[in-house]
């Protein structure tokens, strides 16, 4: 089944330990975009990458990295999470950068 | 980017066909017209998407003006599943960073 996936779905951290959320897809998506969701902000582009080794800050990037190593996986690292960086957060991707976006199932993240 | 504006809410009954509208009054001629859906604890999902001709697919109709200023997302027959939040999103295919600008979008309630 084509999907996209995202690990773990659910996270309660402390501020200042550093946490990853894991993404994958297996459609071959050359592009790959992280949101971050928040009340009365709708979803917002943290980061997005073209292709492996390529990628970009989108509209909200500050606290945030991302690798893209391989084709299917674009993780997303918190070094020092802040309760600020508290969100639901979605990975998705797409063929290409104009193409339909395909949504992963959701983290929630809370940093206490 | 071109805005849209989108009623807050909408009511229907279930296997009634339900309108829901959209106006963007500022959009130009390279903005494709995209829905997506927003069902409770799940990411966004492609509804459809057009540019000037109507059009269908197995979710939905897509009935776009003249002079495409709005559009209408129809679904023919509600069911419960359809109970979500509605985003009505104008993309330019020129825009670089591929991410999609969700608005608040409509939150459609479909009663039995």
């Amino acid at each position: 089944e084509a999907q996209v996936t995202q690990n773990p779905r659910y996270l309660i951290t402390v501020t200042g330990k550093k946490l990853t959320v894991t993404c994958s897809q297996n459609m071959n998506h050359e592009y790959m975009s992280w949101y971050r969701q928040d009340p009365g902000l709708g979803l917002r582009q943290i980061y997005y990458s073209m292709n492996v080794e390529v990628t970009d800050k989108g509209d909200v990037p500050e606290g945030y990295k991302v690798s893209r190593k391989e084709k299917r996986n674009f993780p997303l690292i918190l070094e020092s999470p802040s309760p600020n960086q508290t969100s639901l957060y979605f990975c998705a991707s797409s063929l290409d950068l104009r193409e339909t976006q395909y949504f992963g199932p959701g983290t929630r993240l809370l940093v206490l | 980017d071109a805005k849209t504006t989108q009623p807050n809410s909408m009511e229907s009954n279930e296997e009634e066909p339900v309108h829901l509208p959209c106006n963007h009054s500022t959009i130009s001629g390279t903005d494709y017209i995209h829905w997506y859906r927003q069902l409770p604890s799940q990411g966004p999902e492609y509804v459809i998407h057009g540019l000037t001709s109507n059009v269908n697919n197995r979710m939905a109709s897509l009935a776009i003006a003249e002079d495409r200023k709005s559009s209408t997302l129809i679904l023919h027959r509600a069911t419960l599943r359809d109970a979500a939040v509605y985003y009505c999103i104008l993309r330019d295919v020129g825009r670089s960073q591929g991410n999609l600008i969700f608005g608040k979008g409509t939150k459609l309630s479909v009663k039995p």
